[in-house]
C-alpha cells in the first residue's frame, strides 16, 4: 500500500490506543487524511476527515492528527466494540486520485 | 444519508468483461460537487483507487488501469457502473463504490461486491 500502517493493534479495555499512518509529500504532506472503521461484512465507516475532524454521530473518543509526512488515530477510552479494522486515505497530488493505507486491526485484550 | 449498494456478477471468465453498477439512495446523484468512485482491494492485499466519474461525464482513472476501464454515469437511474475488460485472475477482488467530495479520499462507501475472475 501507498500508505503505510502497523498490520496490528492491540490494548485493553479502558486503555488509549493510536494508529498511525506514513506516506509523503505528495499525499498526506500535502493533504488532508481520512480515518475509516471496518467492520466484516460492512461498508467503511468514516471516522475522521480533513485529518481531524469528526462526522456527525462519531464519538469524541476517536481523534485525528497529522504531522508532516504522517498522520495517527487516536481512540480512547477502548471498549470491545472498537475490535475491527481502522485504515487510513488521503488524495495523492501525482495519482490524482486517493491512495490507501494497508489497514490497522485492532484487537481489544 | 446516503447509501451506496454495488451489484453484479460475482464470476467472470478470464477475457472477459467485468460489469458492475452502484445504485445511490437517500440523495440525488447529481446534487452537490462530488465525485463518485470505484476502488478494489484484493484479499490480503490494499485498496487500490480504480477511477471516478462526475455526473457531468467527466472522469478520471488509475494510470495503471486507464486502458481497461469505462465508468459511467446514468443520473436518470441515480446510478453508476464500472466496465473492466479483458480481465485475469489479478482482477479478482472486493469491488467497492463511493462518493467523494473534490479532491478527497471517499466520505461514503456501499458494502462491496466480491468477483471473481475464474473459468
Amino acid at each position: 500500500s501507498v500508505l503505510t500502517q502497523p498490520p496490528s493493534a492491540s490494548g485493553t479495555p479502558g486503555q488509549r490506543v493510536t494508529i498511525s499512518c506514513s506516506g509523503s509529500s505528495s499525499n498526506i504532506g500535502n493533504n488532508f487524511v481520512y480515518w475509516y472503521q471496518q467492520l466484516p461484512g460492512t461498508a467503511p465507516k468514516l471516522l475522521i476527515y480533513r485529518s481531524n475532524q469528526r462526522p456527525s454521530g462519531v464519538p469524541d473518543r476517536f481523534s485525528g492528527s497529522k504531522s508532516g509526512t504522517s498522520a495517527s488515530l487516536a481512540i480512547s477510552g477502548l471498549r470491545s466494540e472498537h475490535e475491527a479494522d481502522y485504515f487510513c486515505a488521503a488524495w495523492d497530488d501525482i495519482l490524482s486520485g486517493p491512495v490507501f493505507g494497508g489497514g490497522t486491526k485492532l484487537t481489544v485484550l | 444519508q446516503v447509501q451506496l449498494q454495488e451489484s453484479g456478477p460475482g464470476l467472470v471468465k478470464p477475457s472477459q468483461t467485468l460489469s458492475l453498477t452502484c445504485t445511490v439512495s437517500g440523495g440525488s446523484i447529481s446534487s452537490g460537487s462530488y465525485s463518485w468512485s470505484w476502488i478494489r482491494q484484493p484479499a490480503g492485499k490494499g485498496l487500490e483507487w480504480i477511477g471516478r466519474i462526475y455526473t457531468s461525464g467527466s472522469s478520471n482513472y488509475n494510470p495503471s488501469l486507464k486502458s481497461r476501464v469505462t465508468i459511467s454515469v446514468d443520473t436518470s437511474q441515480n446510478h453508476f457502473s464500472l466496465r473492466l475488460y479483458s480481465v485475469t485472475a489479478a482482477d479478482t477482488a472486493m469491488y467497492y463504490c463511493a462518493r467523494s467530495r473534490e479532491l478527497e479520499p471517499p466520505e461514503y462507501w456501499g458494502r462491496g461486491t466480491l468477483v471473481t475472475v475464474s473459468s
